[in-house]
C-alpha cells in the first residue's frame, strides 16, 4: 500500500506570505494525486485534482505541480480564510496533513 | 448543486453495529462515474476512506477494515448507508460521506459529518 508523507507538519506564516507544502509518495502515482484544505469543525474542500487541475470555484492563489512520486501545493498569497489543515490523498490513502497556522 | 446529509445514531455501544446513511440531493447515486463514498476522522486526527458503492453494485473497501464493512446503495431514495459491525472505542470518529470521481477517487462534494461514539 501507497504511503504518502506531508512536509512540514507545521508551516507558521503571515498572511500575504506564500506558502508551499510537499506531499511524497512511496512510489510513483503517476499524476494520481489531490489536495484538500480543512477548517477545524468543517469537512475537507478538494482543493487540487490530478495534481494540477484546480477544482471548481478554487482561487487562482492556489496551484499544485508534480509526478511520480514528488506533489508541491502552493499558495501564492496568503489569505485569513487560508490557515487551515492541507491533505493529499492518492485512492485510499491520506497524508497525514499539513497544518498552516498564523505566525 | 450536490449536497449530502448523513444521518444515524451518535452513540454505539462497543461490539454493536454502525450504522449511518448518506442522503443525496442534486444528483443520483444511480447514474453517473461517481463513487459514493465514506470516510471517517478520529477526534484530532487525519482522514481514512471507508469504502465506496458504485451505482453498478460494486464496492471497494479499505483493506483494514474490509471484514467488517458493508457500503450499499438505496437507488429509490437517492442514498447510501454504512455498516459497521463489532465496533470498538478506536471506531469514535467523524463520518463523512462524499462523492469521488475520476481514476484518484478524488472527493468533490463531502457531507457535513456526523460523531458517531462508541462507549457503554
Amino acid at each position: 500500500e501507497i504511503v504518502l508523507t506531508q512536509s512540514p507538519v507545521t508551516l507558521s506564516l503571515s498572511p500575504g506570505e506564500g506558502a508551499t507544502l510537499s506531499c511524497r509518495a512511496s512510489e510513483s502515482v503517476r499524476s494520481y494525486l489531490a489536495w484538500y484544505q480543512q477548517i477545524p469543525g468543517q469537512a475537507p474542500r478538494l482543493l487540487i485534482y490530478d495534481a494540477s487541475d484546480r477544482a471548481t470555484g478554487i482561487p487562482a492563489r492556489f496551484s499544485g505541480s508534480g509526478s511520480g512520486t514528488d506533489f508541491t501545493l502552493t499558495i501564492s498569497s496568503l489569505e485569513s480564510e487560508d490557515f487551515a489543515v492541507y491533505y493529499c490523498q492518492h485512492r485510499n490513502t491520506f497524508g497525514p496533513g499539513t497544518k498552516v497556522d498564523i505566525k | 448543486q450536490v449536497q449530502l446529509q448523513e444521518s444515524g445514531p451518535g452513540l454505539v455501544k462497543p461490539s454493536e453495529t454502525l450504522s449511518l446513511t448518506c442522503t443525496v440531493s442534486g444528483g443520483s447515486v444511480s447514474s453517473g462515474n461517481y463513487y459514493w463514498s465514506w470516510i471517517r476522522q478520529p477526534p484530532g486526527k487525519g482522514l481514512e476512506r471507508i469504502g465506496y458503492f458504485y451505482h453498478s453494485g460494486a464496492t471497494n473497501y479499505n483493506p483494514s477494515l474490509k471484514s467488517r464493512v458493508t457500503i450499499s446503495g438505496d437507488t429509490s431514495r437517492n442514498r447510501f448507508s454504512l455498516k459497521l459491525t463489532s465496533v470498538s472505542a478506536a471506531d469514535t470518529a467523524v463520518y463523512f460521506c462524499a462523492r469521488g470521481f475520476g481514476s484518484n477517487l478524488n472527493f468533490d462534494y463531502w457531507g457535513q459529518g456526523t460523531l458517531v461514539t462508541v462507549s457503554s
